[in-house]
């Protein structure tokens, strides 16, 4: 069986600073792993996903996640924090048939000024 | 292009009452889910369908009704709404190109049963 779990519900960082959101999955096969954000009344939309072609992959909005097979991780990354980055982030795994996703548990961003 | 759209984008319904959630998309996508987010849950799978005609059950499919006539609309079924219903409601689909495929999601309906 496949799960994700992400660490923290609720990240507080301040405007201009290191975005890190934690996500570990669990999955007896290859995985591919994605980040969805969801702004506040809106659905999901991608951020960036790995497919096993590199393992630091590039999103958008200046996000990237590096997957480490050793510690099964993917967490997503940001230099420098944006007010227009505070939204919900989810960590996912597609299941073993079609597309189906399995998501973590969700992280609040909250950007200070 | 609309992408993913559901309607209504709100509802309150009373006990007992029952409703349908109408999901469409004009991507040709053959692939369709429904989700449910509860706060602190994440999304969980309710329904999917891999083409028109077919559908299976997700993790949590008791209360829910689906069916598959076309490939563009997927709508889900209440029959007799519950207060454990009340959640927001995402529609996604994907193409049927494998694992690896982004999902587009739907606005969402958010669902209040009193």
């Amino acid at each position: 069986a496949q799960s994700v779990t992400q660490l923290g519900s609720h990240v507080s960082v301040s405007e201009g600073a290191l975005v890190l959101l934690r996500c570990n999955y669990s999955s007896s096969v290859p995985p591919y792993l994605f980040w969805y954000v969801q702004y506040p009344n809106q659905g999901l939309q991608l951020l960036l996903k790995y497919t096993s072609a590199a393992t630091l992959v590039k999103g958008i909005n200046g996000f990237e996640a590096e997957f480490k097979k050793s510690e099964t991780s993917f967490h997503l990354t940001k230099p420098s924090a944006h007010m227009s980055d505070a939204a919900e982030y989810f960590c996912a795994v597609s299941g073993n048939q079609g597309g189906k996703l399995i998501f973590g548990q969700g992280t609040e961003l909250s950007v200070k000024p | 292009n609309a992408g993913v759209t559901q309607t209504p984008k709100f509802r309150i319904l009373k006990i007992g009452q029952s409703m349908t959630l109408q999901c469409t998309q004009d991507m040709n996508h053959n692939y369709m889910y429904w989700y449910r987010q509860d706060p602190g849950m994440g999304l969980k799978l309710i329904y999917y369908s891999v083409g028109a005609g077919i559908t299976d059950k997700g993790e949590v499919p008791n209360g829910y009704n689906v069916s598959r006539s076309t490939t563009e609309d997927f709508p889900l079924r209440l029959e007799l709404a519950a207060p454990s219903q009340t959640s927001v409601y995402f529609c996604a689909s994907t193409p049927p190109t494998g694992m690896n495929t982004e999902a587009f999601f739907g606005q969402g309906t958010r669902l209040t049963v009193v």
